[in-house]
């Protein structure tokens, strides 16, 4: 069967790092996408990976590994507007992405 | 660029009545792809509409309550049918750019509310 797993919840303060995690089961492989969705509005693409290794865009870092189907979220230097949820989506049977039930952030003062 | 237009924003319906959404890519893509995310949850794929073909349902989503078009590489509708509360969602389309710099790019979303 297909199946992504996330945390359902994170609270981080501020300024710090963060690691969200995600582990897969799908399908087919095209890569292990990571979006940022704030409250009512679309998810927004934040980074992919579809090689093993760390890639890093600015304040945020995605990992993957494909022999373990598992893949995380490094969030560095934490802001209030970071505060969103998180999904981790990988490869479906129709080309199409399949999603995790997304990680809810929370940053605190 | 890579921009999808979904149209519309959001919509209060009548239990009984349909309603079409709109999106509109600004380039030819093979696929494109209906979600819904029902509240306090992640994204379901309805199907896979594909230019020139009938789309592909996922399990549990039938053709006469989800109907798609596909008229051209840049353009598909979803249509909600006789709507009752339950199909009170969040809809989105998505495009796989395959570009590194785009991915899977999301529309705007139409967040529909049944009445």
């Amino acid at each position: 069967g297909q199946n992504i797993d996330q945390p359902t919840e994170m609270t981080a303060t501020e300024g710090a790092i963060v690691q969200i995690n995600c582990t897969y089961q799908t399908s087919g492989f095209n890569g292990l996408f990571w979006y940022q969705q704030h409250a009512g509005e679309a998810p927004t693409f934040l980074s992919y990976n579809v090689l093993d290794g760390l890639e890093e865009k600015g304040r945020f870092s995605s990992f993957l590994s494909r022999s373990k189907g598992y893949s995380y979220l490094l969030l560095k230097e934490l802001q209030m507007k970071d505060s969103a949820s998180y999904l981790c989506g990988g490869g479906g049977s129709q080309g199409n992405l399949i999603f995790g039930k997304g990680t809810k952030l929370s940053v605190k003062p | 660029s890579a921009v999808i237009s979904q149209k519309p924003s959001r919509d209060i319906c009548q239990r009984g009545t349909s309603l079409t959404i709109q999106c509109q890519v600004d380039s030819q893509v093979t696929m494109m792809f209906w979600y819904r995310q029902q509240p306090g949850q992640s994204l379901t794929l309805i199907a896979t509409a594909n230019q020139g073909s009938e789309a592909t349902y996922e399990s549990g989503f039938v053709i006469d309550k989800f109907p798609i078009s596909r008229p051209n590489l840049t353009f598909s509708t979803l249509t909600v049918s006789n709507m009752s509360p339950e199909d009170s969602s969040i809809y989105l389309c998505s495009v796989d750019f395959q570009t590194p710099s785009y991915g899977y790019t999301f529309g705007s979303g139409t967040r529909l509310t049944v009445v």
